[in-house]
């Protein structure tokens, strides 16, 4: 069964400062993977997905993630954060339902808090 | 922004009292979530249709029925609420399609209280 790890439950960063966002999967079939980004009070929004191709992915707001298939990792990075990236953000891996249906797969999920 | 509303956004109902929270579309697709969101849990799937009148379990269905007699509405109900029940609830929609279809677009929450 698939399942997703985030590693870190809160991520304290100044502005403009880099930032990662650690996510590890467990799968044994080839997956999809997506990152999505919850602002308070709101739903969730995608930010950037990895179906095959290019390793690395590029998302909204100058986010980019890199697909690790040996690692089994899909990390998501951000060369210069804003106050406004100041969110929630959950990976997610594709996975099958019982009755054969495509599902997503969330991990618990990373606040990231932005600080001036 | 897909078009996907829930209502309503905010309820305060008491132990043992039935719910029924709503989820419209206009994107006319065929596949439609119900999730709970729950500090420390991410996202759980509580039940999911995969077209009208056709539905099935999730991985935290107890306590939840859902129904679908349009593509555009899925309402999930609470029979009798209890405070475990307490969460904030977003539907989710997705096209058909072999890779598509793992692309999910959420509504914007239902944050229920049980007291």
């Amino acid at each position: 069964a698939q399942s997703v790890t985030q590693l870190d439950s809160q991520v304290p960063v100044f502005e403009e400062a880099p930032v990662e966002l650690r996510c590890n999967y467990s799968s044994s079939v080839s997956v999809y993977l997506f990152w999505y980004v919850q602002y308070p009070n709101q739903g969730l929004q995608l930010l950037l997905k990895y179906l095959s191709g290019s390793t690395l992915v590029k998302g909204i707001n100058g986010f980019e993630a890199e697909f690790n298939k040996s690692q089994t990792s899909f990390h998501l990075r951000k060369p210069s954060v804003h106050i406004s990236d100041t969110a929630e953000y959950f990976c997610a891996v594709s996975g099958r339902l019982s009755g054969g249906y495509n599902k997503l797969i969330f991990g618990a999920g990373t606040r990231l808090a932005v600080h001036p | 922004d897909a078009g996907i509303t829930q209502s309503p956004r905010h309820k305060v109902t008491e132990t043992g009292t039935p719910v029924t929270l709503r989820c419209h579309q206009t994107e006319n697709h065929r596949y439609m979530y119900w999730y709970r969101q729950d500090p420390g849990h991410g996202l759980r799937l509580i039940h999911y249709s995969y077209g009208v009148k056709d539905t099935d379990k999730g991985e935290v269905s107890d306590g939840y029925s859902v129904s679908r007699s349009k593509t555009e509405d899925f309402l999930l109900t609470l029979e009798s609420a209890t405070s475990s029940q307490t969460s904030v609830y977003f539907c989710a929609i997705s096209e058909s399609g072999q890779r598509s279809s793992y692309e999910q677009y959420f509504g914007p929450g239902t944050r229920l209280t049980v007291t």
